[in-house]
């Protein structure tokens, strides 16, 4: 157990329509990332927050979106879903944003756009 | 922009048997992280070398960095049934985590 959960577990949506993802980090862990793995592959970084701003971005489109909130919850929102979003969602968090903390990563949303 | 490639891609070993998975990097190595995911689950942290010639050891799981070669090794010795999943190293070249592909290990009884 990491501390760190996801909602939902999974997801089916359709093509165009828009999705939110949800992430509680462990207490204390000021940074979240968001990341996308497809079957297969290793996790491909999205975006990542620290207190509540944008630290960083993946090559994502703008229709991939975020928000970081003061109760170290988190939010990823995808919209104009296309077949190719269909991945597992995972969201990690760290204490910094520090490249040598360790991130602790939630079990997943995977998210099926038919 | 930096890549990690793993091999091998997969790996069937039968149970008691030592196995090493190899994490090669297309440019220099300031830091690695190791970790392992169950199918289709999140990532469990195994460890984290952050210096050229570090090993590191966890239970039965040895993981060292070769800053040289640009690369790092995971090793297991005596593998289990527990010891199944994908094997995933991770670099942070600039506050973004890259990753391999994986690697899947298979355990034979």
């Amino acid at each position: 157990e990491t501390g760190v959960t996801q909602s939902p577990t999974h997801l089916i949506k359709t093509r165009g329509q828009q999705v939110t993802l949800r992430c509680s980090s462990q207490s204390g862990h000021n940074t979240v990332s968001w990341y996308q793995q497809a079957l297969g592959q290793g996790p491909q970084f999205i975006f990542q927050y620290y207190r509540e701003e944008e630290n960083g971005r993946g090559n994502f489109p703008p229709r991939f979106s975020g928000l970081q909130f003061p109760n170290y919850s988190s939010e990823l929102n995808v919209n104009a879903l296309e077949l190719d979003d269909s991945a597992l969602y995972l969201c990690a968090s760290s204490l910094t944003r520090e490249w040598s903390d360790t991130q602790y990563f939630g079990p997943g949303t995977r998210l099926t756009v038919l | 922009s930096q890549e990690l490639e793993q091999s091998p891609q997969s790996l069937i070993v039968q149970e008691g048997k030592n196995l090493t998975i190899n994490c090669t990097s297309s440019k220099t190595l300031y830091g690695l992280y190791w970790y392992k995911q169950k199918y289709g689950e999140g990532l469990i942290f195994l460890m984290m070398l952050q210096k050229g010639g570090e090993e590191k050891s966890h239970e039965k799981i040895t993981a060292k960095l070769d800053e040289k070669k640009q690369q790092s090794s995971l090793h297991i010795t005596a593998s289990q049934p527990s010891h199944a999943g994908i094997y995933l190293c991770g670099a942070d070249p600039n506050y973004q985590l890259i990753w391999g592909a994986g690697t899947k290990l298979i355990i034979k009884p």
